[in-house]
């Protein structure tokens, strides 16, 4: 069974700051991570994937990942009032019968006020 | 790139009707589908994956006698809801992946109501 752990939240930054978005997760030999943004009603949007130690960054969004703690991160700088939604860490099974499954953790709600 | 489509976006149908859902990856091959469902203010739960010319594999306590999946070709999968009630309603969405160990591309979504 595989557990993917995030600060549930909810997380409230200013506009402008930057928010910070932690996951844990439990399988050592876990190799493909990922973020996503899910606003409400919608479906999941992919922010971020993440397969190396250290860090990745892609315009306001940088992932960080640290196999060794089993820790994976989304940093969101300068945030913006369209950035308040729901980000769900997910982490890919790699192996046997669930080869491919996605494991989410249960999300943590970030709003950005004006 | 990268685009999953569904469709209908939204149905409403009466209790005991089937009503079948299609799911296209538009600009890539997708050898693995996926079919979740989540009930408002709730996780996403994986129903069921899909793997082109395969049977699905069904996660535990999905009857897959009544959620009916087919993975025909690698753009396309469908999922039919057979004999729907009112607590089949829910937000159905499907997602696509080149490869096991690639990120997933989720579709917009179907927002599914029995009455």
């Amino acid at each position: 069974q595989k557990e993917v752990e995030q600060n549930s939240g909810p997380l409230s930054v200013p506009e402008g700051a930057i928010a910070s978005l932690n996951c844990t997760y439990s399988d050592r030999v876990s190799q493909s991570f990922f973020w996503y943004r899910q606003y409400s009603g919608k479906s999941p949007e992919l922010i971020m994937s993440i397969y190396s130690n250290g860090d990745k960054e892609d315009g306001r969004f940088t992932a960080q990942l640290n196999k060794a703690s089993q820790y994976v991160s989304l940093l969101i700088r300068d945030s913006q009032p369209s950035d308040s939604a729901t980000y769900l860490c997910a982490v890919i099974a790699d192996r046997g019968s669930t080869l491919g499954r996605l494991y989410f953790g249960r999300g943590t709600q970030l709003t950005v006020w004006p | 790139g990268a685009v999953v489509s569904q469709h209908p976006s939204r149905v409403i149908c009466k209790s005991g009707t089937s009503v079948k859902i299609e799911c296209r990856s538009l600009d890539f091959q997708a050898t693995t589908m996926f079919w979740y469902r989540q009930f408002p203010k709730q996780s996403l739960m994986l129903m069921a994956t899909s793997n082109e010319g395969s049977k699905a594999t069904y996660e535990q306590g999905v009857e897959k006698d009544k959620f009916l999946i087919n993975h025909a070709s690698l753009t396309l999968s469908t999922l039919t809801v057979t004999s729907a009630h009112p607590e089949d309603s829910s937000f159905y969405i499907c997602s696509a992946s080149t490869s096991p160990y690639n990120e997933q591309f989720f579709g917009p979504g179907t927002r599914l109501t029995v009455l």
